[in-house]
């Protein structure tokens, strides 16, 4: 199951900033936050990810709470292009071969209105 | 352009068919996945290669076979499916190990219908 819950549907202005919600709390201390985008008919993107700090990219910033129980992703100039489903995804470390699995929820789709 | 390409996208089949989905990375990754994506439901992970090993079957029918020959190929190689089974089914690599952040690059998927 995900590990994390997202709002089904937003909306944003054009040229507005998008802020995307993310509960995750029940992270562990070790697990990164994911965040990665689909665009109809497309494979998912990666946009950025963090573990306790604010971290920003040329696409997005990510906002990581003290207790790191919830984030937001920003998107500070929204486009139309960027009207796309938004995943928020923890990525779990698993015990056996050391290896890392990202839990995919719903994701927030995202509708940029002119 | 993410560096992953899949052929086909589209594929039409029927329940007696073999077929095989192709996926290839250009971007020197060592791990590589399959993900099925069902309409309102969530992406689920089908298999795992890492350095060419599968390390992650998730439960997956045999109907669904995956072949990884070397680290910028991967296959699934599809016999008597269900219509159950149509969806978008997607490739991604990765770098893993060495502290890596493990982002993975998917590819622009395979919409599979079976008739």
């Amino acid at each position: 199951d995900a590990k994390t819950t997202q709002p089904p549907s937003m909306d944003c202005a054009e040229g507005r900033a998008a802020n995307l919600p993310c509960n995750h709390s029940t992270i562990s201390g070790n697990e990164y936050v994911y965040w990665y985008r689909q665009i109809h008919s497309q494979g998912p993107q990666y946009i950025i990810h963090g573990l306790k700090n604010n971290e920003t990219n040329e696409m997005a910033s990510l906002i990581i709470t003290e207790d790191r129980k919830s984030s937001t992703l920003i998107l500070p100039h929204a486009t139309l292009r960027d009207t796309a489903v938004y995943y928020c995804i923890v990525r779990v470390l698993q015990r056996a071969g050391n290896n890392r699995k990202l839990i995919w929820g719903l994701g927030t789709s995202l509708a940029v209105n002119p | 352009e993410t560096g992953v390409t899949q052929t086909p996208r589209h594929l039409v089949m029927g329940m007696t068919n073999k077929k095989s989905l192709k996926c290839e990375q250009h971007l020197g990754h060592n791990a590589m996945y399959w993900y099925k994506q069902s309409a309102k439901k969530p992406l689920e992970l089908m298999f795992v290669y890492s350095l060419e090993e599968r390390v992650e079957n998730n439960s997956v029918p045999s109907r669904f076979s995956p072949e990884c020959p070397n680290s910028s190929h991967l296959f699934l190689h599809l016999h008597t499916l269900q219509p159950e089974d149509s969806a978008l089914y997607l490739c991604a690599s990765s770098l893993i190990g060495g502290g890596a952040s493990n982002e993975q690059f998917f590819g622009p998927g395979t919409r599979l219908t079976v008739l």
